[in-house]
């Protein structure tokens, strides 16, 4: 059962480009939607998370954009840089699963020169 | 990563066998978890802990089974180790419910059986 569908499964964006990665979920008690960015041979770290009463949130070059009615999110990234290229997954969880974080299928990401 | 180390890094193992991989944090989170990340299927939760000895299933845990006998300490048990276990497996810590403070998670146990 996948609560969290995640789109594309890879991107290739030219430096300078904005690259743009969305989620689309089912759980209408989701409230929480993070980020994760990972590197090769490393471990998910967080990037940045959104809850539902903003649609919006920005960290730098990272946006996530949300839609509550649509139930989908998406994260840019303006100005992609070379050293952005890495699997990116999003996240939500939320109601009884509040403990737990659901994850999309990842999307990998390479930023050409 | 900081404050959470897994055990051991790589292991290649026979099917059949059973195997037993470690979490280690030093932060006295309350919450541990285990997932397996696999090509188009992203990370699947396996088990979690919410304290000592305290753990539920997650939606992937047939063949697994795990035990948390210190704050510190989660460990993932496969009895017999099958082919479709071949996978990378992280662990995850987290101060409070995920879905309010995030996890960090560890580098990672890449397990190949054979």
């Amino acid at each position: 059962q996948q609560q969290v569908k995640q789109s594309p499964q890879s991107l290739i964006v030219q430096k300078g480009g904005i690259s743009i990665i969305n989620c689309a979920y089912e759980n209408t008690a989701f409230d929480y939607f993070p980020w994760y960015q990972q590197f090769p041979g490393k471990g998910p770290a967080l990037l940045i998370a959104i809850r539902p009463d903003v649609s919006e949130k920005k960290e730098g070059r990272f946006t996530i954009s949300f839609n509550k009615s649509a139930k989908q999110f998406s994260l840019h990234i303006m100005d992609s840089q070379p050293g952005d290229s890495a699997t990116y997954f999003c996240a939500a969880s939320g109601g009884q699963g509040a403990q737990k974080l659901v994850f999309g299928q990842g999307t990998r990401l390479t930023i050409n020169p | 990563d900081a404050g959470i180390t897994q055990s051991p890094r790589h292991k290649v193992t026979e099917t059949g066998t059973p195997v037993t991989l470690r979490c280690h944090q030093t932060e006295n989170h309350r919450y541990m978890y285990w997932y397996r990340q696999d090509p188009g299927h992203g990370l699947r939760l396996i088990h979690y802990s919410y304290g000592v000895k305290d753990t539920d299933k997650g939606e992937v845990s047939d063949g697994y089974s795990v035990s948390r006998s210190k704050t510190e300490d989660f460990l993932l048990t496969l009895e017999s180790a099958t082919s479709s276990q071949t996978s990378v497996y992280f662990c995850a810590i987290s101060p409070g419910t995920g879905g309010t403070h995030g996890y960090t998670f560890g580098s990672g146990t890449r397990l190949t059986v054979v």
